[in-house]
């Protein structure tokens, strides 16, 4: 199966930075990719969708502008999550779908913890 | 619309007893089900998947489950718990057009010895 990357792992920075945080596909090319986040002791909620050569698709309630989604490549998606604040804290994890199975194998990174002084 | 429902945020049982999560799905068009591992800040880990295929779904580490259409239930058995089985269990869901997966609000399973 897909082999998911995701640098940092961990990330502590101050009120109003911008951090970003890659996805990266090792042996597998892939056109989408998603982006959840979650909270402690919660579930996973999707942010976005990336797509690959074009903008990505978020869901209600995410704001565009602050968590920016770029996937340049076939095996590299980034989350820039800007001018970060505390409640911006959170695990962000994403995901690799395996589609060439026909059955929406999501691949996880291992994620990626955002802490926001 | 998709949505999961997991019955009981946390479940405990003794080592070597059975181990039962439960999923409820709803879903407008045949779907596919889900069962995700968590441990402390980790990925997600593949447990099983249910694709139209067989309803009886074996998956990695002795877990299965039993997609019943007529209960929308895809619930998560294994025969004899064992202490390294204490983690997040999600239940998740998705359609056949490939959107992401809708995940529910996850069981934290202990394991006492």
């Amino acid at each position: 199966g897909a082999v998911v990357s995701q640098h940092p792992s961990r990330v502590i920075c101050k009120s109003g930075t911008s951090v970003k945080i890659e996805c990266r596909s090792l042996d597998f090319q892939a056109t989408t990719m998603f982006w959840y986040r979650q909270f402690p002791k919660q579930s996973l909620m999707l942010m976005a969708t990336s797509n690959e050569g074009s903008k990505a698709t978020y869901e209600q309630g995410v704001e565009k502008d602050k968590f920016l989604i770029n996937h340049a490549s076939l095996t590299l998606s980034t989350l820039t999550v800007t001018s970060a604040h505390p409640e911006d804290s959170s695990f962000y994890i994403c995901s690799v779908r395996q589609d060439s199975s026909g059955a929406n194998v999501l691949t996880f990174g291992a994620g990626s913890r955002l802490t926001v002084l | 619309a998709q949505s999961v429902t997991q019955l009981g945020s946390h479940v405990s049982v003794s080592e070597g007893a059975l181990v039962l999560l439960r999923c409820n799905y709803s879903s407008s068009v045949p779907p596919y089900l889900f069962w995700y591992v968590q441990y402390p800040n980790q990925g997600l880990q593949l447990l099983l998947k249910y694709t139209s295929a067989a309803t009886l779904v074996k998956g990695i580490n002795g877990f299965e489950a039993e997609f019943k259409k007529s209960e929308t239930s895809f619930h998560l058995t294994k025969p004899s718990a064992h202490m390294s089985d204490a983690a997040e269990y999600f239940c998740a869901v998705s359609n056949q057009a490939g959107t992401a997966l809708i995940f529910g609000k996850g069981t934290t399973l202990s394991v006492s010895s």
